[in-house]
């Protein structure tokens, strides 16, 4: 079945540094992957859209400045929190789908960032 | 635009009963697809059923089931001999056009021994 692995599954950071998490589609292609946040005990809420070989589409309130997605393979996109800032922590989870399935995604194991 | 209602922000069930998750959904769109997921402690979303918007049969997948009332926009899931692994956080997930899906509030379910 469809796989898609997320790394790290946790990471700490200083304030003011920059973090990178990975998601990658493990045994299909995905033009399109997408990036979550989700705060304790609420739902998932879309942050952008990652299209293969070109610009992210952002959803509204989201800065893009401070969350550079990068996508530059049909197995791979990655989202940087760049100067990182305490209400920066939050969960954040990838998913994608396989080019050949028009429904359904797979979701990453998620990234717990903490900002201190 | 879509949205997707849960109701219920929490509910219980005792081990090897039955128990039931309400969704409501709406949009505009003639072809879309439902889902529902779920999210245990681990944080890992796992999806538990599907059901394209053109069948009329109900999806089933051995203790899941779904109650897919198009009229009404409902979308509710019934977990039949609920069992402790099914203690988790449920969301409707409402896909239309491309790409476009939009989660419930999610319901937190805990089976109780």
């Amino acid at each position: 079945g469809a796989v898609v692995s997320q790394h790290p599954s946790w990471v700490i950071c200083k304030s003011g540094t920059s973090v990178k998490i990975e998601c990658r589609s493990l045994d299909f292609q995905a033009t399109t992957m997408f990036w979550y946040r989700q705060f304790p005990k609420q739902s998932l809420m879309l942050m952008a859209t990652s299209n293969e070989g070109s610009k992210a589409t952002y959803e509204q309130g989201v800065e893009k400045d401070k969350f550079l997605i990068n996508h530059a393979s049909l197995t791979l996109s990655t989202l940087t929190v760049t100067s990182a800032h305490p209400e920066d922590s939050s969960f954040y989870i990838c998913s994608a789908r396989p080019l050949t399935v028009n429904y359904g995604y797979t979701f990453g194991s998620g990234t717990r960032l903490t900002v201190v | 635009a879509q949205t997707v209602t849960q109701s219920q922000p929490e509910m219980s069930v005792q081990e090897a009963e039955t128990v039931t998750l309400s969704c409501t959904y709406d949009t505009s769109e003639s072809n879309y697809y439902l889902f529902w997921y779920k999210q245990p402690p681990s944080r890992q979303m796992i999806l538990v059923i599907r059901q394209e918007a053109y069948k009329q049969q109900n999806a089933t997948e051995n203790r899941f089931s779904v109650n897919f009332q198009k009229a009404a926009k409902s979308f509710s899931l019934k977990i039949s001999d609920s069992q402790l692994g099914d203690t988790a956080m449920y969301f409707c997930v409402l896909q239309t056009g491309n790409n476009d899906m939009r989660f419930g509030a999610g319901t937190r379910l805990t089976v109780k021994p």
